[in-house]
Order: C-alpha cells, then sequence, then structure tokens
C-alpha cells in the first residue's frame, strides 16, 4: 500500500499571503495525484486531479504540481474561505491510500 | 447538480453490523460510475472502504473485505454499506462519494472522488 506524507501538518498563514503544501508518496505513483479541500461541518472538495488539473469551478489561484513521489498544491494569494484541511490521494494503485491532510490555519 | 447524502445510525453496540444508506440525487446511479464509501477514523487518515456500480460489480479494499458489503438499488437510486464484528476500531465519519472518470464508458472502481456527500460519524460504543 502506498503512503503519502503531508507536510507540514498545519500551516499559520494570512490571507494574501502564497501556500506550499506538499504531499510525498511511498512509490512512484506517476501524475495519479488528487488534492481535496475540507472546509469545517462540510464534506471534501475535489481541487486537483492528475497532479495539475484543476477540477470544475476550482478558482484558479490553485495549482497543483509535481510528478513520481513529490508533488505540491499551490494557493496564490489566500482567501478567508481557504482555511481548511487539505488532503492529497493517489490513485495510480488500488486501494487508493489519502495522505493525513495538512490544516491552514489562520496567524 | 449531484447531491450525495448519507443516513444511518450514529451509535452502534461492539460485535454488531453497521447499515448506512447513500441517496444520490441529480444523477441517476444506472447511467454509470462506480459509487463509493470512504470513511475517517479519529487520528487516521482517509480510508476507501469499497465501491459497487450499478450493476451490483464490488470492489473492497482488502484490509475491511471479510466484513464489508456495499450493495445498489438504482429503483432508490441509493447504494448502502455494511459492516459486520463492529470494533471501538470502526469508530468514524463514513462518507459516500462518485468515483470520477475521465473517459466516457470506462467506469473505475477506484479513483478520486467527485463529489462527496457529507458524512456521518458512527460510534461504536455499548
Amino acid at each position: 500500500e502506498i503512503v503519502l506524507t503531508q507536510s507540514p501538518g498545519t500551516l499559520s498563514l494570512s490571507p494574501g499571503e502564497a501556500a506550499t503544501l506538499s504531499c510525498r508518496a511511498s512509490q512512484h505513483v506517476a501524475s495519479d495525484l488528487a488534492w481535496y479541500q475540507q472546509r469545517p461541518g462540510q464534506a471534501p472538495r475535489l481541487l486537483i486531479f492528475g497532479a495539475s488539473r484543476r477540477a470544475t469551478g476550482v478558482p484558479d489561484r490553485f495549482s497543483g504540481s509535481g510528478s513520481g513521489t513529490d508533488f505540491s498544491l499551490t494557493i496564490s494569494r489566500l482567501e478567508p474561505e481557504d482555511f481548511a484541511i487539505y488532503y492529497c490521494q493517489q490513485y495510480v494503485t488500488s486501494p487508493g491510500t489519502f495522505g493525513q491532510g495538512t490544516k491552514m490555519e489562520i496567524k | 447538480q449531484v447531491h450525495l447524502q448519507a443516513s444511518g445510525p450514529g451509535l452502534v453496540k461492539p460485535s454488531e453490523t453497521l447499515s448506512l444508506t447513500c441517496t444520490v440525487s441529480g444523477y441517476f446511479i444506472s447511467r454509470g460510475h462506480y459509487w463509493a464509501w470512504i470513511r475517517q477514523s479519529p487520528g487516521k487518515a482517509l480510508e476507501w472502504i469499497g465501491s459497487v456500480y450499478y450493476s451490483g460489480t464490488t470492489s473492497y479494499n482488502p484490509s475491511l473485505k471479510s466484513r464489508v458489503t456495499i450493495s445498489v438499488d438504482t429503483s432508490k437510486n441509493q447504494f448502502s454499506l455494511r459492516l459486520t464484528s463492529l470494533t471501538a476500531a470502526d469508530t468514524a465519519i463514513y462518507s459516500c462519494a462518485r468515483v470520477a472518470s475521465l473517459t466516457p464508458s470506462y467506469y473505475p472502481a477506484d479513483n478520486f472522488f467527485d463529489p462527496w456527500g457529507q458524512g456521518i460519524l458512527v460510534t461504536v460504543s455499548s
């Protein structure tokens, strides 16, 4: 089973700043990686799939990059609604697995 | 717009069986796609439990396969989860989701998920 390690565990930033979240896979996953956002009390929402493809309706301040084992999610200018938990998921092999999440909090 | 809503008991006793239902609106299950259950136990990562196709074909996470049954009822546009022999380790938020497909007429059982329904907290305790 592929293990995904997300860092940092918590990221404290201010609105307007840029954020970079990391996801490292224990094995090569090509570009079969997705990112989700989960706001408090809400269901997870797909942001990125294929490592860099934005899902429908996702603002262009969100971008994904990477391939192989190292991936990043960048939010160019944080809006108040962006403070949430972010999860990565690999789906190159079954069972797909998730990272533990990065919590983005307001500084 | 596709919407999923999970329902079921919030408290179940150890050794008993959990039954949850996910009702889908805005999309007919029989059109395609696999439909999945995912859970998150306290302090642990999200875990894919398994998926079901409208025909009844299923795919399960090997870690839970011996205790899981996922079924579908296309007449009600619902799919269901049954998890047996519960322990405290099964305490989790259980969510339902559609398994995404990028290619028309090709529907993988385990892929990324979009959209998700609101999860339901299930506590296993006597």
